[in-house]
């Protein structure tokens, strides 16, 4: 079954303490990427990777990382969480947006706590 | 600033009526449209999409009317049903651009 698979769904953590949440999709898709989404706000863009080793920012970057060592994953790393970033994310792929309509793919969520 | 944005945050229609939501963009630029469907608990889920050199667009039971003149774009759900119940998003996106920039979204809720 075609996917995109985030874990954990999720999570309570405290203030300052690494977390990564991992994302995968089974779709051979190039282009994935991580929104938040928040009430009133709609969903963010936070980092996108074109490709394997291509990532760059979206609209709200700060306090996040993200790496793209291989086409299926793309996990989301808060290096020190801060209450802030108390949201649901989601991560999402597609084929490479470039020339075609941008139909993304979303994983289920994953709801952090930040205390 | 670009933005897209949502006329209504919540509209009630009853089963079996046609639904009409809509949305309102300010970045003539974009080529392309898209509508997502959100259920409680789940991801976005793709609904539709339309270029920007059309003006409509038939799917099953969903239709997206694009009106360029004044910035505007609308879903149309024809005979809705309980499992129509959930958060619509439009989003608007250039060919050539790396992101999608979604609006805020409106909930239906259909009554039985």
């Amino acid at each position: 079954e075609a996917q995109v698979t985030q874990n954990p769904r999720y999570l309570i953590t405290v203030t300052g303490k690494k977390l990564t949440v991992t994302c995968s999709q089974n779709m051979n898709h190039e282009y994935m990427s991580w929104y938040r989404q928040d009430p009133g706000l709609g969903l963010r863009q936070i980092y996108y990777s074109m490709n394997v080793e291509a990532t760059d920012k979206g609209d709200v970057p700060e306090g996040y990382k993200v790496s793209r060592k291989e086409k299926r994953n793309f996990p989301l790393i808060l290096e020190s969480p801060s209450p802030n970033q108390t949201s649901l994310y989601f991560c999402a792929s597609t084929k490479a947006l470039a020339g075609r309509t941008g139909e993304l793919f979303f994983g289920e969520g994953s709801r952090l706590t930040v205390l | 600033g670009e933005s897209v944005g949502l006329h209504l945050p919540t509209l009630s229609v009853q089963e079996g009526d046609n639904s009409i939501i809509n949305c309102a963009y300010s970045n003539s630029a974009s080529d392309y449209f898209i509508w997502y469907k959100q259920e409680s608990g789940k991801g976005p889920q793709f609904i539709i999409d339309i270029r920007s050199n059309m003006d409509k667009r038939q799917g099953q039971r969903v239709t997206v009317l694009l009106n360029k003149t004044v910035k505007h774009l609308s879903l149309q759900i024809a005979a809705t049903q309980p499992g129509d119940s959930a958060v619509y998003f439009c989003a608007e996106g250039k060919a050539a651009g790396n992101k999608l920039t979604f609006g805020g979204g409106t909930r239906v809720l259909v009554k039985p």
